[in-house]
């Protein structure tokens, strides 16, 4: 069964450093998405992505943030100068618009020391 | 602005007696629902989702959620709880009024932990 994948699965940065999230979504989806959750708390949308365009963001997803779809297949989520509350864990999911379903990747845990 | 309620945050119930997770909604349009499970140290899985049409929805491993309109609510049920259902369960919903045809972000609730005692 197809299901998105993401990497790493683990990064650890200094504060103040940029960091690349990387996700695969499944390869005939044409919505895309991030979301976060940090520790003990709710997932929370950040961006949202279709035609090699942002959809629609939240007031999460500020200046620090950008997302690209460099090559037709990765999907990737940069933070330019990561602060410790960024720590958290992120999520990127892909969608079948026919069905409506959002599928979610493992992960990634950003640590930002 | 849409927001999902989970009022509890966590669930206890016997092995083979039915559970309820509840969830209501406050959206502007007509929701979208769903319900997502969420292993420790894993991503989130699709359980089930309320579209159109028929309120009660079945979804994966026996689960069903009851979309009820003039209560906003869309708890998730099963009739026998396994020990292998204990895990944190989140309702989400999407808000279609505001649906252009672009990719709209799902809003969460807090999530309940369910805990399926054997």
């Amino acid at each position: 069964e197809p299901e998105v994948t993401q990497t790493p699965s683990h990064q650890v940065t200094q504060m103040g450093q940029e960091v690349i999230l990387r996700c695969v979504p499944i390869s005939n989806h044409l919505y895309f998405y991030w979301y976060r959750q940090i520790l003990g708390q709710k997932v929370e949308f950040l961006v949202s992505f279709y035609n090699n365009e942002i959809s629609e963001k939240s007031e999460i997803f500020d200046d620090q943030f950008s997302v690209e779809r460099p090559d037709g297949s990765n999907f990737t989520l940069k933070i330019r100068s990561t602060k410790l509350e960024d720590s958290a864990m992120y999520f990127c999911a892909s969608e079948d618009r026919h069905s409506y379903e959002q599928y979610f990747g493992p992960g990634t845990r950003l640590t930002v020391t | 602005a849409q927001s999902v309620a989970q009022p509890e945050d966590q669930v206890n119930v016997a092995e083979g007696n039915p559970l309820t997770v509840k969830c209501t909604y406050s959206v502007s349009g007509n929701p979208y629902l769903f319900w997502y499970v969420q292993y420790p140290n894993r991503g989130l899985q699709f359980l089930l989702k309320y579209i159109t049409g028929d309120n009660l929805v079945k979804g994966s491993y026996g689960f069903e959620a009851e979309f009820n309109k003039s209560q906003t609510s869309f708890h998730l049920k099963k009739p026998s709880a396994l020990v292998s259902d204990s895990a944190l369960y989140f309702c989400a919903v999407r808000d279609i009024l505001y649906s252009g045809g672009g990719a709209d972000g799902l809003t969460f609730g807090k999530g309940t932990h369910l805990i399926i005692q054997p």
